[in-house]
This record gives structure tokens, sequence and C-alpha cells, in this order.
């Protein structure tokens, strides 16, 4: 059972371009996220979270968007650069829980 | 302060033979985290520890499969008689306390001929 979804198996974006990778979730009862980062033969790469209590979190250029009602979250990265390719891990847990649950990835590639 | 740090990197293994992969956290970080992540798939969840304690690894196949993280030095994956479907990167994370991002390392590479 699949509880974090990340429909969008790839994302390829000009340089300069806005990326926006999506995440859905089923289980309400999640309520901290995060996005990692990963390249190829390494480790994923904490990027940015954010609380059910907040509906947005920024760390320079990349900012994430929490919808509960939706059950979705979002991650925007503006400007995209080429540095930026790799595979984006969102991951969700209940905070009083045991384990981070994460979505199958999306590959971003940031065309020059 | 140096990462998370698996080793080893690579490990190739017979079917039948046992398999090690290690794990030294973070300084400073009791929780421990076991993912595995195998071709074309995300990471799944394997076993949660605290120093001494398993929390839990209901993501633990049953067989074959044990995890410590002793008092003292890195905390173990254990695999018993492997197999080919255990081919697949096993990453470890930590963290300081359960509410916060995990730190991962660069994972272990595991391979069954």
């Amino acid at each position: 059972d699949q509880q974090v979804k990340q429909n969008s198996p790839s994302l390829s974006v000009q340089e300069g371009r806005i990326s926006i990778l999506n995440c859905d979730y089923t289980n309400s009862m999640f309520d901290y996220f995060l996005w990692y980062k990963k390249y190829p033969a390494e480790g994923p790469t904490f990027l940015i979270s954010i609380s059910s209590i907040k509906d947005k979190n920024e760390d320079g250029r990349f900012t994430v968007f929490l919808n509960k009602s939706a059950k979705h979250l979002s991650l925007h990265i503006v400007p995209s650069q080429p540095g930026d390719s790799a595979v984006y891990f969102c991951a969700a847990s209940v905070l009083t829980g045991n384990q981070f649950y994460f979505g199958t990835g999306t590959s971003l590639t940031v065309i020059p | 302060n140096a990462g998370v740090m698996q080793n080893p990197r690579h490990l190739v293994r017979r079917r039948g033979q046992e398999a090690r992969l290690r794990c030294s956290p973070m300084k400073g970080h009791s929780h421990v985290y076991w993912y595995r992540q195998l071709p074309e798939e995300g990471l799944k969840f394997m076993v949660y520890l605290q120093k001494e304690n398993i929390i839990d690894e209901s993501g633990m196949p049953k067989e074959r499969f044990s995890a410590e993280f002793p008092k003292e030095g890195p905390s173990i994956l254990r695999i018993q008689q492997v197999v080919r479907g255990d081919s697949a990167a096993y990453f470890c994370a930590s963290s300081g306390r359960v509410d916060t991002e995990a730190f991962f390392g660069q994972g272990t590479r595991l391979t069954v001929v």
C-alpha cells in the first residue's frame, strides 16, 4: 500500500525556469513532510521539510507547499539549475511514529 | 563531523552466504533507520532502532533478516542465506530526534550472484 505517491516519474525543465514536483499522500495522520534529493550511486540528501501546522516553507531556491485538505504537497525550485538534475523523493511521517514513508521518486532533468 | 557512514559501499555475495552491512550514525544521533531500494522502486522502510533496542521492524522480512544497534559500535543489518532477490541498495539513516529529518548514508549495494 503506497501511502505516499509521486505520479510523475520524470520531469524536464529548461534552465532558469521553475520546476514543480508533486506528491500526494493518503494517510491523514501524516504531520511532517520532507523532500530528499538523490544522485545516482549516492544516498538521499535532505532538502527541505514542512510540518502540518504550516502551508509553506522556503529555503533559498526551494519552496515546499502543503495543502492538507487535498493531501498534496509540492516542491518548487526556482530558478532551476543543471545541478538540480537528480531524483527527488517526497517523504512523510507521523511525528509520534517510527518511520518515514517515501514516494517512488521523480527524476528531474534541467536542460541547459 | 562525518555524516552517516556505511560500509562496505559494494558487497558481492554468492547465494547462500551471509551479508553484513554496517552503519555508523552521525555523532549524537541515537535513532537509526534502515531502508532498501530495489531497482526502479522507491525507498522501503525496513527497521527502526535506538541504542540496544529494536523499536519497529515492521518492514523487515520475517526470515533471514536481522538488525542490531549495540551500545558500542555501528548498527548492523544482517542477511543470512542471501538469495538473488536480496540484491538492492540498502540505506541507513540517522536522526537526533524522532521528529526531525533523517540523514542518509551513501548506501551499500548488495549484489547476489
